[in-house]
C-alpha cells in the first residue's frame, strides 16, 4: 500500500519560515515525479511545485516562486518544501503528491500551515 | 492558466439515483499525443483528495464501476450511476495537459 506522510506544518509569523517533509512508503520513490499542492477554502486546490525523479527538473507556481524551494532525498524516500518569507495567503493545508504534472496519482493526508502574527 | 469550471457546485442527490458533474476548460485538453489529461478526484469529509479517474475515463484500481468519466476537448463529465452514502464529498476535475496543472472549484455531493 502506498502511503505519503507529511509533517512540519504549524504556525509561522509573516516573513518566517517552515520546512515541510513527506516520507513515502510502498512507492518506487526515485522514479516518481512529485508535487506539492495546497488547499484553502477560498482558492481550493492549487498546485505549487514539481520535482522530477532525479531532481533535474523543478517548477514552481508564480505565487511561490523565489520564496519556496522543493527538494528530495531518494535514499530517504522523502520530499521536502522549504518555505521562506511566508505570507498570510500561504495559510493552507499542504499535500505531498506523487505522480507528476499530468496524473497526481497518490496524496498524503496533508499538513496545515497557518501564517499569522 | 487554463480555467476549469465545474457545474453544479452543489449536488443534492437521492440514494440510489444517478448523479452527473460537468467540467469545462477554456482551452482544449487534447495533448500532442492525442490524450486528454483530465483527472477526477474525490475528497470525502475530513480526508485528502483521492484520484478516481485519469485520462478522462480510466478508473483507478479499487474505484467502483458506478463511477465513469467521459468527454474530450473542453467538455468532460463524471457520472455516478447509483449514488451510495460513501460517495458524499467534494469532487474535483483537474487538467494536466497544459502547464501549470489546474483544478476545478469542486462540486459538493450530498444526500437529500
Amino acid at each position: 500500500e502506498v502511503q505519503l506522510v507529511e509533517s512540519g506544518g504549524g504556525l509561522a509569523q509573516p516573513g518566517g519560515s517552515l520546512r515541510l517533509s513527506c516520507v513515502t512508503y510502498g512507492l518506487g520513490f526515485s522514479v516518481f515525479e512529485m508535487n506539492w499542492v495546497r488547499q484553502t477554502p477560498g482558492k481550493g486546490l492549487e498546485w505549487i511545485s514539481y520535482i522530477s525523479g532525479s531532481s533535474a527538473t523543478i517548477y514552481y507556481a508564480d505565487s511561490v516562486k523565489g520564496r519556496f524551494t522543493i527538494s528530495r532525498d531518494n535514499a530517504e524516500r522523502s520530499l521536502y518544501l522549504q518555505m521562506n518569507n511566508l505570507r498570510a495567503e500561504d495559510t493552507a493545508v499542504y499535500y505531498c503528491n506523487a505522480g507528476g504534472l499530468r496524473f497526481f496519482d497518490h496524496w498524503g493526508q496533508g499538513t496545515p500551515v497557518t501564517v499569522s502574527s | 492558466d487554463v480555467v476549469m469550471t465545474q457545474s453544479p457546485l452543489s449536488l443534492p442527490v437521492t440514494l440510489g439515483q444517478p448523479a452527473s458533474i460537468s467540467c469545462r476548460s477554456n482551452q482544449s485538453l487534447v495533448y500532442s499525443d492525442g490524450y486528454n489529461y483530465l483527472n477526477w478526484f474525490q475528497q470525502r469529509p475530513g480526508q485528502s483528495p483521492r484520484r478516481l479517474i485519469y485520462r478522462v475515463s480510466v478508473r483507478d484500481s479499487g474505484v467502483p464501476d458506478r463511477f465513469s468519466g467521459s468527454g474530450s476537448g473542453t467538455d468532460f463529465t463524471l457520472k455516478i450511476s447509483s449514488v451510495e452514502g460513501e460517495d458524499v464529498g467534494v469532487y474535483y476535475c483537474m487538467q494536466g495537459t497544459h502547464w501549470p496543472p489546474t483544478f476545478g472549484q469542486g462540486t459538493k455531493v450530498e444526500i437529500k
